[in-house]
């Protein structure tokens, strides 16, 4: 069964760092690039970046560049969130996903999501 | 950034009516590399079509998608009670973008 596992839900301060993780199972994991997607609130979706755990090779939206890392340890099947200085503009609703072959960044398989909530 | 329009935000039908629900894109979508997908509240997204037509595994057949270019539409032919649930494109023709939504609700 194909699956991805992503870790449980966090609650941190404003400034703090963190990763969160999204474990695939069930499928070659190098092989199809992961992306994550950010929901806000009563928001819709937002594709934040995607990378190809193979290679690592990694492309972000504009406007997540430089705000969250994205990587991925393929040891582990393993794909990472991170964030080096938190607000609370990034409380959310993050969801791992993966999909079509190649360059086909559609989504078929997700994960079950991580609650991020930033408050003081 | 291609710029993903859905409309109508809202679309208040009642179960065995038809749905149809549009998503206008900013500039022509390369090779009708376009995905919808369903979410229910508390849920992941399910994909539900993806290269515009393409039923994903296990999507009901009254699913349909249809389109070209700028403009894509997904059907669904006879509500059943739990297709009620938000709707969302997605483009990955040129990068990756999703449109706003569309709440399909029970009138």
């Amino acid at each position: 069964e194909v699956q991805l596992v992503q870790s449980g839900a966090e609650v941190k301060k404003p400034g703090e760092s963190l990763k969160i993780s999204c474990k695939g199972s069930g499928y070659n994991f190098t092989n199809y690039w992961i992306g994550w997607v950010r929901q806000m609130p009563g928001k819709g979706l937002e594709w934040m970046g995607i990378i190809y755990p193979d290679d690592s090779d990694t492309r972000y939206r504009p406007s997540f560049q430089g705000q969250v890392t994205i990587s991925a340890d393929k040891s582990i099947s393993t794909a990472y969130l991170q964030w080096s200085g938190l607000k609370a503009s990034d409380t959310a609703m993050y969801y791992c996903a993966f999909g079509g072959n190649g360059y086909k960044f559609f989504f078929e398989y997700w994960g079950q999501g991580t609650l991020v909530t930033v408050s003081s | 950034e291609i710029v993903l329009t859905q409309s109508p935000g809202t679309l208040s039908l009642s179960p065995g009516e038809r749905a149809t629900l549009s998503c206008k894109a900013s500039q022509s979508v390369t090779s009708s590399y376009l995905a919808w997908y369903q979410q229910k509240p508390g849920q992941a997204p399910r994909l539900l079509i993806y290269d515009t037509s393409s039923r994903a595994t296990g999507i009901p057949d009254r699913f349909s998608g249809s389109g070209s270019g700028t403009d894509f539409t997904l059907t669904i032919s006879r509500l059943e009670p739990e297709d009620f649930a938000v709707y969302y494109c997605q483009q990955y023709g040129s990068s990756l973008t999703f449109g706003g939504g569309t709440k399909v609700e029970i009138k």
